[in-house]
């Protein structure tokens, strides 16, 4: 139940798109169509923003989509904007009602 | 207003217990699973532990498994979490998070409520 692979950063400009992996193993990310992926502001609460790998709550942009492809999930960000710079985290299910997070990603706008 | 309160964090030395608790308002607390998520400051998101509505599922991450309880009363709409022989690096804030539903489902799971958080110092 090690934490999820995630790059440490990534960057961008205004209007590129960027994407995030989530590297995890056959007992985690591989085996559950469970991912999900929470955007982070520092002091504030995480928040939502892609479960069940690709679907979205209500209310967050169409810009942020997932996908998964064997044990790596993918989170990505199209039109970039400044209000994304923010920290990024996935979490999948592990089996036995465990869960785990990724190591976080540090999204910043050029 | 759906909103949770932690409490019950502070100093404790290795080795000794801890309990914290969450009191939940705003929402039917029964109607969902809860988590307890933690977080060194300025380090990443751990999952702690869940359970469900009816507390019939549970789960631990491999770190406390053995050590932490997780244990919710619905007539009080409260969550705790019995931390037992507590390591210096179980130092971290303590969120208390509400589930999106029962826990029937693993979309369930996901946290869509967090408090404020409660901190932990395991120190001598």
């Amino acid at each position: 139940q090690s934490a999820l692979t995630q790059p440490r950063s990534v960057s961008g400009s205004p209007g590129q798109s960027v994407t995030i992996s989530c590297t995890g193993t056959s007992s985690d990310v591989g085996d559950y169509n469970s991912v999900s992926w929470y955007q982070h502001f520092p002091g504030k609460a995480p928040k939502l923003i892609i479960y069940a790998v690709s679907d979205r709550p209500s209310g967050v942009p169409d810009r942020f989509s997932g996908s998964k492809s064997g044990n790596t999930a993918s989170l990505a960000i199209s039109g970039l904007q400044a209000e994304d710079e923010a920290d990024y985290y996935c979490f999948s299910y592990a089996g036995s009602y465990t869960f785990v997070f990724g190591t976080g990603t540090k999204v910043t706008v050029l | 207003e759906e909103q949770l309160e932690e409490s019950g964090g502070g100093l404790v030395q290795p080795g000794r217990s801890l309990r914290l608790s969450c009191a939940a308002s705003g929402f039917t607390f029964d109607d969902y699973a809860m988590n307890w998520v933690r977080q060194v400051p300025g380090k990443g998101l751990e999952w702690v532990s869940g359970i469900s509505w009816n507390s019939g599922n549970k789960g631990y991450a491999e770190t406390v498994k053995g050590r932490f309880t997780i244990s919710r009363d619905n007539a009080a709409k409260s969550l705790s979490l019995q931390m037992s022989s507590v390591r210096p690096e179980d130092t971290a804030l303590y969120y208390c998070t509400k589930g999106r539903g029962g826990g029937d489902r693993l979309r369930d799971w996901n946290s869509d409520l967090w408090g404020r958080g409660t901190l932990v110092i395991v120190s001598s």
